[in-house]
């Protein structure tokens, strides 16, 4: 049912930088929608890690960054941490279905610190 | 300091009818560019968004769900209620309630309530 595709997982050790891409379409992200992205620790509630495509809100640290670019966005976590294991969500608008314009997640990412 | 959370029922039969609802403060609905929306994620699975209200009353759908949805504020404007009609076991998850901003982002979240459904 998501409309934003992410990859399943990635994994990389503590120190390096691992990216997450999020790919959707013409009527999403390719729009001109802004992307947002949120972090999932194991039994709890999204947190909101990135606005906006590359807006951090307070007390996210700068490790986390945002960018986006035609159809695609992409979160980065550079100087990962074993804090930083958990699953992260993408989420745009998409205005194929209804007209107006329906929120849309992604796929979900889970990031393994090895 | 922004809180939200939600109640409702933890179980419930196949056709019956859900609602749940979202208790907030450190914010009012009242204030142009304020929303509250309700988003679900079955176990082991993506989120998904089911329904927005915003400042203005103005309802949201996601379009899949359309016709069982109803999102609602109560006249203090500081809860709102979703109705989900003819609950199937598919429909078992955590759902959540979330303040959203007119940029289109969940700045604060509920921890999330969970529905199963079975007979």
């Amino acid at each position: 049912q998501s409309v934003l595709t992410q990859p399943p997982s990635v994994s990389g050790a503590p120190g390096q930088r691992v990216t997450i891409s999020c790919t959707g379409s013409s009527s999403n992200i390719g729009a001109g929608y802004d992307v947002h992205w949120y972090q999932q620790l194991p039994g709890t509630a999204p947190k909101l890690l990135i606005y906006s495509s590359r807006k951090r809100p307070s007390g996210v640290p700068d490790r986390f960054s945002g960018s986006k670019s035609g159809t695609s966005a992409s979160l980065a976590i550079t100087g990962l941490q074993a804090e930083d294991e958990a699953d992260y969500y993408c989420q745009s608008h998409d205005s194929r279905l209804s007209g107006s314009s329906d929120y849309v997640f992604g796929t979900g990412t889970k990031v393994t610190v090895l | 300091q922004v809180t939200l959370r939600e109640s409702g029922p933890a179980l419930l039969r196949p056709t019956q009818t859900l609602t749940l609802t979202c208790t907030f403060s450190g914010f009012s609905l009242n204030t142009p560019g304020m929303l509250v929306s309700w988003l679900r994620q079955p176990p082991g699975k993506a989120l998904e968004w089911l329904a927005v209200i915003d400042w203005d009353d103005d309802e949201k759908y996601t379009t899949s769900l359309k016709t069982r949805l109803t999102i609602s504020t109560d006249t203090s404007k500081n809860q709102v209620v979703l109705t989900m009609t003819n609950m199937d076991p598919v429909d078992s998850a955590t759902y959540f309630c979330a303040r959203v901003r007119s940029g289109g982002y969940a700045d604060y979240w509920g921890q999330g309530t969970l529905v199963t459904v079975s007979s």
